[in-house]
């Protein structure tokens, strides 16, 4: 069945970098638009980025512009998000997500998140 | 960026209530709107997309209505197993945004 797994989530100074993954299974990854969405601790949900499934198309929501870089390597079924900058706002739980079909921007399949907290 | 707003942030409900949230959108989203349900320390799951299309195996009892700036989801019967926080989200145009939230609590 389809499952996304993230990691590399952790404690960063502020000003730190960090990379995400979230490795996909059980569906032909390199058919999906993949997305992060993120969730601060007791907050509600804020979409960060979207990559399109050939990679050919990339969008940020606007405090993650410059700092944050979606990729993914659809030989590795593997999702990405490089974070540099990071700040204390950006502590959050990241989880990837899956494109309900190609383009649709709304998500059928979600990860169980990673913690990164930003924090000196 | 179009800003979403549910309401209430806080609902207080018994099993078998009517339970209807609202969302809002700072502009017209035609109909390009999805809900999700999460519980605490789980993923969002998808309910409804397109405002109305129910995701396969959600309960019938769940539904949703509405278009342009205006939209609602409907819990027809209140079971135990939707105790949980819903989210709408807007997916017009970029940046995607979501509602900030209605909690579902017991009565």
């Amino acid at each position: 069945q389809v499952q996304l797994v993230e990691s590399g989530g952790g404690v960063v100074q502020p000003g730190g970098s960090l990379r995400l993954s979230c490795a996909a299974f059980g569906f032909t990854f390199g058919s999906y638009g993949m997305h992060w969405v993120r969730q601060a601790p007791g907050k509600g949900l804020e979409w960060v980025a979207f990559i399109q499934h050939d990679s050919n198309n990339k969008y940020y929501e606007d405090s993650v512009k410059g700092r944050f870089t979606i990729s993914r390597d659809n030989s590795k079924n593997t999702l990405y998000l490089q974070m540099n900058s990071l700040r204390a706002e950006d502590t959050a739980v990241y989880h990837c997500a899956r494109d309900f079909r190609s383009g649709s921007n709304y998500f059928d399949y979600w990860g169980q998140g990673t913690l990164v907290t930003v924090s000196s | 960026d179009i800003q979403m707003t549910q309401s209430p942030s806080t609902l207080s409900a018994s099993v078998g209530d009517r339970v209807t949230i609202t969302c809002r959108a700072s502009q017209s989203i035609s109909r390009w709107l999805a809900w999700y349900q999460q519980k605490p320390g789980k993923a969002p799951k998808l309910l409804i997309y397109e405002t109305s299309t129910l995701e396969s195996g959600v309960p019938s009892r769940f539904s949703g209505s509405g278009s342009g700036t205006e939209f609602t989801l409907t819990i027809s019967s209140l079971q135990p197993d939707d105790f949980a926080t819903y989210y709408c989200q807007q997916y017009h145009s970029y940046s995607l945004t979501f509602g900030g939230g209605t909690k579902v609590e017991i009565k």
